[in-house]
């Protein structure tokens, strides 16, 4: 596609309920990042998969939260047992295959996490 | 690890005026560093970026910035504001062997006045 396509654009789900967020990358992007955006706050990195290579899952928060990517395209981010404090726009970025240098994000307009 | 702070929460300048975001960060060497513009119920959009080489750099839509190895600042400006230029705006750094975790600054809002 055209851009980064993340859905729903927005989700309100009750406190204890699974969620998915979806992210469909731009084609030909090898490199996909999630970040959580707390009101007020930056941009706060979550996960980064590169092509095949095992993913950096060094910013997810707690265990409730996982993330996968199928065939190196589209990816979904679930969060388990949903917490208020989990309530946030969740961005994903995609960017190019790293050759020697840093990549270019680009970024979806998010989904935005209301848990109640 | 790197840090990024954005000094300034909220700024309001008049169109046509000039404007000037500030960003500092905090590494040992030279990062990488990026200005983005994220307009409401927009994804984050890049403005510019810098690398290596010249330390002003051109962006989209008018804006520049200088890069301070000295002061440690990538600071955004913009000659004259239009009113679409309201958004909000995040300074990010990514830096070292794993440069791809880029980190963010709060952000400065920014309001245009006509």
């Amino acid at each position: 596609g055209a851009g980064v396509s993340q859905s729903p654009s927005n989700k309100v789900t009750e406190k204890g309920k699974d969620v998915e967020l979806r992210c469909d990358p731009i084609s030909g992007h090898t490199a996909l990042y999630w970040y959580r955006q707390s009101l007020g706050q930056g941009l706060e990195f979550l996960i980064y998969f590169q092509g095949n290579s095992a993913p950096d899952k060094s910013g997810l928060p707690s265990d409730r939260f996982s993330a996968e990517r199928t065939g190196g395209s589209v990816s979904t981010l679930t969060i388990q047992r949903t917490q208020q404090e989990d309530s946030a726009v969740y961005l994903c970025a995609s960017s190019r295959t790293r050759t020697g240098g840093v990549n270019i994000q680009y970024f979806g307009a998010g989904t935005r996490l209301s848990v109640l | 690890a790197q840090s990024v702070t954005q000094p300034d929460i909220h700024i309001t300048v008049s169109e046509g005026a000039s404007l000037e975001l500030r960003c500092n960060y905090s590494y040992g060497a030279t990062p990488y560093l990026f200005w983005y513009v994220q307009s409401p119920g927009q994804g984050l959009q890049l403005l510019l970026k810098y690398f290596s080489g010249d330390t002003l750099v051109q962006g989209i839509k008018g804006f520049e910035a200088e890069f301070k190895r000295s002061q440690s600042s990538f600071n955004l400006r913009k000659p004259s504001v239009h009113w679409s230029d309201a958004a909000e705006y995040f300074c990010a750094v990514g830096a070292g062997s794993n440069d791809y975790k880029l980190s963010f600054g709060a952000g400065t809002t920014v309001t245009v006045r006509a």
